[in-house]
């Protein structure tokens, strides 16, 4: 079965500038969460969404946002980038006890 | 407050011999679930294996396997019979049952040297 899917794998954006990355999870799964990763914070969780509903969200400013479809295919916009922004950012696709993550997308903002 | 401890930010290991990741979490949840991840240069999150809070036994997983001490609140993984490719950060990560919410450690990076 196929697994998760994040799109794009990299990004290069520059500062002032929005983008929106994809999320594709594991078919059957409902559950979407998100993830920064950087080498000073290490891997920081920014929001999870179950049933297009938001369930959690964590310590990051309103800049960061997200939403699910009702194919339970994730987004996350980041607006007015920074060039603390830069990292990579991963998504997890659960169900029950599985959680398996995408291969990540590299934003670089510059 | 959820926490993960991993306090071997980096180890080596000879080629073929087993090795010991260690991880302490602590949390308030009375049902959770303790995973370990493994992620190479390209940046994947690799799932290697996963133990629940009321599993009774440790979880295998071919050559890895969750040494869970509950009680101890530790949750080291083993690597048998080390492979270069093998080499990269190693991720222990906890979140509660049926939440999507992980929390991670710091990471070890494992060098296996041929």
């Amino acid at each position: 079965k196929a697994g998760v899917t994040q799109t794009p794998r990299y990004l290069i954006k520059t500062r002032g500038q929005q983008v929106t990355l994809s999320c594709s999870p594991i078919s059957g799964h409902r559950s979407v969460s998100w993830y920064q990763q950087t080498p000073g914070q290490g891997l920081q969780f920014l929001f999870e969404y179950f049933s297009e509903t938001q369930r959690n969200k964590g310590n990051f400013p309103g800049r960061f946002s997200g939403r699910q479809f009702s194919n339970s295919r994730s987004e996350m916009n980041v607006s007015t980038l920074e060039l603390g922004d830069s990292a990579l950012y991963l998504c997890a696709s659960s169900k029950g006890g599985d959680a398996f993550f995408g291969q990540g997308t590299r934003l670089t903002v510059v | 407050a959820q926490k993960i401890t991993q306090t071997q930010p980096g180890m080596f290991v000879q080629e073929k011999e087993a090795v010991t990741l260690d991880c302490t979490y602590d949390t308030s949840d009375p049902s959770y679930g303790l995973f370990w991840y493994k992620q190479p240069s390209s940046g994947e999150m690799i799932f290697l294996i996963y133990q629940g809070s009321y599993d009774q036994q440790n979880a295998t997983e071919g050559r890895y396997s969750l040494n869970f001490q509950k009680a101890r609140k530790s949750a080291n993984l083993v690597i048998s019979a080390s492979q270069l490719g093998d080499s990269a950060m190693y991720f222990c990560a906890m979140r509660a049952y049926n939440f999507n919410k992980f929390y991670f450690g710091s990471g070890t990076k494992l060098n296996v040297k041929p």
